[in-house]
């Protein structure tokens, strides 16, 4: 059946990188865009970034502009978020999450993975 | 910016219509989804493209949009509905993507 899978989650100290990971098995990845959304602690959702199918396409969310880079292997079945210059309000539980049809950017997001949690803090 | 507009909390008794607005002002034009996200769980995707229902989510649950405020509405709710819901609000001539604040649906 399909699967998410993230890694990577961490302590991390303010000024620093972390690099996300988000397995995926069940479907064929290579066919949906992908988007990373966040939570911080008793908070709500935030998008922060999409990669299209392809991977030619990438948007992000401002708060996170030129900081974050979104990428992906399709020969690896693997989505990944390569994060810089942390902050404290960068701390949250960043899920992966999959686009309900193939080759289509609509972020109706139909699966997503456990969450893995990143801590920004001194 | 842009911002989606939730009520923080929703209550209804087992069995009545639960109704969850999302307010924004460029709506209008936007794809609204729904999810919805119980404790310690990942948020479920219950409604898509205003009024879709993805496969496997209840009649009871439907979404409906008029001018910059969409709707859910959870007919004869159950305590299992018992999450926070999100809306969500996408223009394809905009790239980002907004979530509401979510709404907390207590069932009494």
């Amino acid at each position: 059946q399909m699967q998410l899978v993230e890694s990577g989650g961490g302590v991390v100290q303010p000024g620093g990188s972390l690099r996300l990971s988000c397995a995926a098995s069940g479907f064929t990845f290579s066919t949906f865009g992908m988007n990373w959304v966040r939570q911080a602690p008793g908070k709500g959702l935030e998008w922060v970034a999409f990669i299209r199918y392809n991977g030619k396409d990438k948007d992000y969310a401002d708060s996170v502009k030129g900081r974050f880079t979104i990428s992906r292997d399709n020969s690896k079945n693997t989505l990944y978020l390569e994060m810089n210059r942390l902050q404290p309000e960068d701390t949250a539980v960043y899920f992966c999450a999959k686009v309900s049809i193939k080759y289509s950017s609509s972020p109706d997001l139909d699966f997503w993975g456990q969450g893995t949690l990143v801590i920004v803090s001194s | 910016s842009y911002e989606l507009t939730q009520p923080p909390s929703v209550s209804v008794s087992p069995g009545q219509t639960a109704v969850i607005t999302c307010s924004g002002d460029y709506l209008a034009n936007a794809y609204i989804c729904w999810y919805q996200q119980k404790s310690g769980q990942s948020p479920l995707l219950v409604i898509f493209q205003d009024t879709k229902r993805p496969s496997g989510i209840p009649e009871r649950f439907s979404g409906s949009k008029s001018r910059n405020t969409a709707t859910l509405t959870i007919s004869g709710t159950q305590a299992l509905d018992e999450a926070d819901y999100y809306c969500q609000a996408w223009d394809s001539s905009d790239p980002r993507v907004l979530f509401g604040g979510g709404t907390k649906l207590t069932v009494l």
